[in-house]
Parts: C-alpha cells; structure tokens; sequence
C-alpha cells in the first residue's frame, strides 16, 4: 500500500507570490490534515478535511487556505507569500476521526520564501 | 485544553544503554496520546499509541510507553538504545476530529 504522497517536496518561492502543495492520502483514508513545521514554533495544526468538508482550523491567517477532493486528495494554499511561510508542510491522512486512529504523515513539502 | 509537555529537549545515551524520554500530559479524561520519531529531512513516522486497552503500550523497533494516569505521564522507553534511533522523538495528543497537537520535541543523541 503507498504511503502519503506530498508534491513537489522543495520549493522556493518570492515574496508575495502564492503556492499550492499537494497531498495524496492513503488509498482509503478520508481524513488529510496539515501541519507546519518551524524551528521556532514547533509542529503546528493548520485544517483538516474529511469527505471534503473542513472540519477543523488551525490559528492561521486566511492567506493559508486548503481543500479536499472527492478523491480525498488535497491541496493546501498560501497566498501573498511571506520570509515566515517558510517551513516544512507535513500532510497525514487517516482512516476516520476516531481519536484514537493513528495518522500517516508524507516526507513533507520543504518551502522556502526568498 | 489538551496539550502534552516534553520535559527534555536533548536526550544522550550510549549505545546499548537505556533510552527514557519524558512526556507529561493534560486532560480532563482518557487522552488518546501518540508517539512519533523524525529522522533529519524526513516525515514523522508513528512509533506507538495509547488507546486505554492497556497502560503498558508496545511499539516498533523495540520501544515502550507507559500510561500513568495517576502521574498523567507516557514516558518512552527503550531497553538498549541503537546508532539509528538518534532522531527526534515527538509526544502528541489527538484533540478530535484529527487535530493534533505536538510536544516541543526531544533530540536523542546516540554516541558510540
């Protein structure tokens, strides 16, 4: 069974410009949620998505954005790049919402903004 | 709200020695609680969970966690610690509807 796939893992982008990351969960997995990674700020939730309905935000400006398609892959926006965006974004997906269902992270789209 | 704490960022051990990383919780009931471990440039790969079946919780490449409610810890154990464990090691609660939330991390040095 593949893992979670994200695209493209590095990119570098200006200031201003906007970006789209991709995820495709685990064939099977409804549930894709996305993280950011800093080395100040630690690991930190963005939104979730299940059956295509965002069912949970993160505290994130509403430059970051995301959707889920009927196929449960899911794109992840940020617009009017900025130098803090950069970051590792890490997307998991899960089986259901059950608290106790474990999630499956990708390797993560390593972003840097110049 | 619920939020687990790790207690140490910087873990070193020798190889062969005994691995012990600390985590503290908080929640007003029965957390579902994870371990994860993210070795340089890769993605967070699940190492175990509590699910309240057991307390004493096993996991892959040999590590254990231990629920105590009493001590609202899941501390991370290893018996003898390997060259390729050296990685970061992340204690987490699912607050529900998979929202995540993440200890601060702890680097585990292994030296030979």
């Amino acid at each position: 069974k593949a893992g979670v796939t994200q695209t493209p893992r590095y990119l570098i982008k200006t200031r201003g410009q906007q970006v789209t990351l991709s995820c495709s969960p685990i064939s099977g997995h409804r549930s894709v949620s996305w993280y950011q990674q800093t080395p100040g700020q630690g690991l930190q939730f963005l939104f979730e998505y299940f059956s295509e309905t965002q069912r949970n935000k993160g505290n994130f400006p509403g430059r970051f954005s995301g959707r889920q398609f009927s196929n449960s892959r899911s794109e992840m926006n940020v617009s009017t790049l900025e130098l803090g965006d950069s970051a590792l974004y890490l997307c998991a997906s899960s089986a259901n919402q059950n608290q106790n269902t474990e999630a499956f992270f990708g390797q993560g789209t390593r972003l840097t903004v110049v | 709200a619920q939020s687990v704490t790790q207690l140490d960022s910087h873990v070193s051990v020798s190889e062969g020695t005994p691995v012990l990383l600390r985590c503290n919780y908080s929640s007003s009931y029965s957390p579902s609680l994870f371990w994860y471990v993210q070795h340089p440039n890769k993605g967070l790969q699940l190492l175990l969970k509590y699910t309240s079946a057991a307390t004493l919780v096993k996991g892959i490449n040999g590590f254990e966690a231990e629920f105590k409610k009493s001590e609202t810890s899941f501390h991370l154990t290893k018996p003898s610690a390997h060259m390729s464990d050296a990685a970061e090691y992340f204690c987490v609660v699912n607050t529900g509807f998979q929202k995540l939330v993440f200890g601060t991390g702890t680097r585990l040095l292994v030296s030979p």
